[in-house]
C-alpha cells in the first residue's frame, strides 16, 4: 500500500517560469492538503481538497497560486510566474476523512528552488 | 499571539535523558490535538495523538490541559535516533495546524 505519492521531489524553476506539483493520495484517502514550509520555517496551511471541490483555501497566496483534485489523476498545486520567495519545500497529505481524529499522513515533499 | 507555540530549543540532552516539551495553543474550540516528529529535510511523520486522558506509547507520553491550553510530550530514556524536530499540531477547522517545532539533540 503505498504512501503519499509526490512528484517531482525536487523542481528548478526560473523566475516567471511556472511549476506544478503533484500529489497522489493513498489509497482509499479522498481529502488531500497542502502546506508549505519555507527554509528554517514552521509549516504553513496553504489548502484542503476533496475530490473536484476545495474546501478550504484560506492559506493560499491570493495571486498565482491554484490547486485542484481532480475526479481522476492526482492533486495538482499549481503556481504561475514564479519568484524567489516561493523557493520552499511543499508537501502534501492525505486523510481519509476531514481532518480531526487520525492526523494526516505526509508524502516526501516537493523542493521548489526559483533561479 | 500565534495559534500554536513552542520552544524552538534547542534542547541538547544525552543519551538517556528524559526531556519534556511544551506547547500552548490559542483556540479553545480545538478538538484534535497531536505530536508529529521531522527529520532534517523529511516529511513530517505522526508520533502520537495527544487525549484529554494523557497517553503513553513506549518511553513517550502525551500530555492535554483544555483549561490552560497546554501539550506535552515527555521524552523518557533519550536515544540518539531521537534527534529531531518535534511539531506540536492542533486542529482549527478545517485544517491541522503546525507550531514551528522544538530541536532535540541527544548526544552520546
Amino acid at each position: 500500500n503505498a504512501g503519499v505519492m509526490q512528484n517531482p521531489r525536487h523542481l528548478v524553476r526560473r523566475r516567471g517560469q511556472e511549476a506544478r506539483l503533484r500529489c497522489s493520495p493513498m489509497k482509499g484517502h479522498s481529502h488531500v492538503y497542502w502546506y508549505r514550509q519555507l527554509p528554517e520555517e514552521g509549516l504553513k496551511f496553504m489548502v484542503y481538497l476533496q475530490k473536484e471541490n476545495i474546501i478550504d483555501e484560506s492559506g493560499m497566496p491570493k495571486e498565482r497560486f491554484s490547486a485542484e483534485f481532480p475526479k481522476e489523476g492526482p492533486s495538482i498545486l499549481r503556481i504561475q510566474q514564479v519568484v524567489r520567495g516561493d523557493s520552499a519545500a511543499y508537501f502534501c497529505a492525505s486523510s481519509p476523512s476531514g481532518p480531526g481524529h487520525y492526523g494526516y499522513t505526509f508524502g516526501s515533499g516537493t523542493r521548489l528552488t526559483v533561479v | 499571539r500565534k495559534e500554536v507555540e513552542q520552544d524552538p530549543g534547542p534542547f541538547n540532552v544525552p543519551e538517556g535523558a528524559t526531556v519534556a516539551f511544551n506547547c500552548t495553543y490559542s483556540n479553545s474550540a480545538s478538538q484534535s490535538f497531536f505530536w508529529y516528529r521531522q527529520d532534517c529535510r523529511k516529511e513530517p511523520k505522526l508520533l502520537m495523538s495527544v487525549y484529554s486522558s494523557g497517553n503513553e506509547d513506549g518511553r513517550f507520553t502525551a500530555q492535554l490541559n483544555r483549561a490552560s491550553q497546554y501539550i506535552s510530550l515527555l521524552i523518557r530514556d533519550s536515544k540518539l535516533s531521537d534527534s529531531a524536530t518535534y511539531l506540536c499540531v492542533v486542529n482549527e477547522g478545517n485544517k491541522l495546524v503546525f507550531g514551528a517545532g522544538t530541536i532535540l539533540r541527544v548526544k552520546s
